[in-house]
């Protein structure tokens, strides 16, 4: 089946790293995904990772894929302020028309 | 041009109105997409269009008619709606496969 579960809330300090966690449940996803939201806008690809790799590193993100586990992180170096939105993992299968979007993670950084 | 455009931002219509939510990018991307987003809910997929024809219609209402006229332009046409229908209507867009989605910022929609 097609579910993918994510904390609701996390809360950090400016300075901080945030980890955000995601599972999914189903195998044969082939990328998996990290949008961000911030009030009133759009989606923001941030980064992905591809289902054969284990870690991707992009600046201050840092994505670690545990597929044994089927678990899915998103580590936020240094969190600022700006960094305040909500996250969302998604996972897509082969072919890439559709997106499975967990019911995302608000984050908030507090000063 | 690496943007998803989409006019207007905000919409407030009537149940007996008919109106349309217009799309647009310019990147080449060969799949549209349109998202239904109620707050504090993620995106949930209405339609998918791939080379300009439908390819994914997950069982949305009639009243909802969606419209690609090109590979750059996507509309939704709104007729008959329902006060629940009111949410944000996210375009997107993409190349398939790694890249993900480039989505717009959304239109806000007030059905009264």
């Amino acid at each position: 089946g097609e579910d993918v579960e994510q904390s609701l809330f996390l809360s950090v300090r400016e300075g901080d790293s945030s980890v955000i966690n995601c599972t999914y449940t189903d195998s044969s996803s082939t990328y998996l995904y990290w949008y961000k939201q911030e009030p009133g806008a759009g989606l923001q690809l941030l980064t992905y990772i591809f289902s054969n790799m284990d870690m991707k590193q992009d600046q201050r993100l840092t994505v670690l894929l545990n597929k044994k586990d089927k678990h899915l992180s998103l580590r936020i170096a240094d969190t600022q302020t700006g960094d305040s939105a909500i996250y969302f993992c998604a996972e897509v299968h082969t072919g890439g028309f559709k997106t499975i979007f967990g019911a995302g993670t608000r984050l908030f950084v507090k000063a | 041009d690496t943007e998803v455009t989409q006019t207007p931002k905000h919409l407030v219509m009537g149940m007996t109105n008919k109106k349309s939510l217009k799309c647009e990018q310019h990147m080449g991307h060969r799949a549209m997409y349109w998202y239904k987003q109620k707050a504090k809910k993620p995106p949930e997929l209405m339609f998918v269009y791939s080379y300009e024809k439908l390819s994914i219609n997950e069982s949305v209402p009639s009243r909802f008619s969606p419209e690609c006229p090109n590979s750059s332009l996507l509309n939704l046409h709104l007729h008959a709606l329902q006060p629940e229908d009111s949410a944000l209507y996210l375009c997107a867009s993409s190349q398939g496969g790694a890249q993900g989605y480039t989505f717009g910022s959304g239109t806000r929609l007030t059905v009264v």
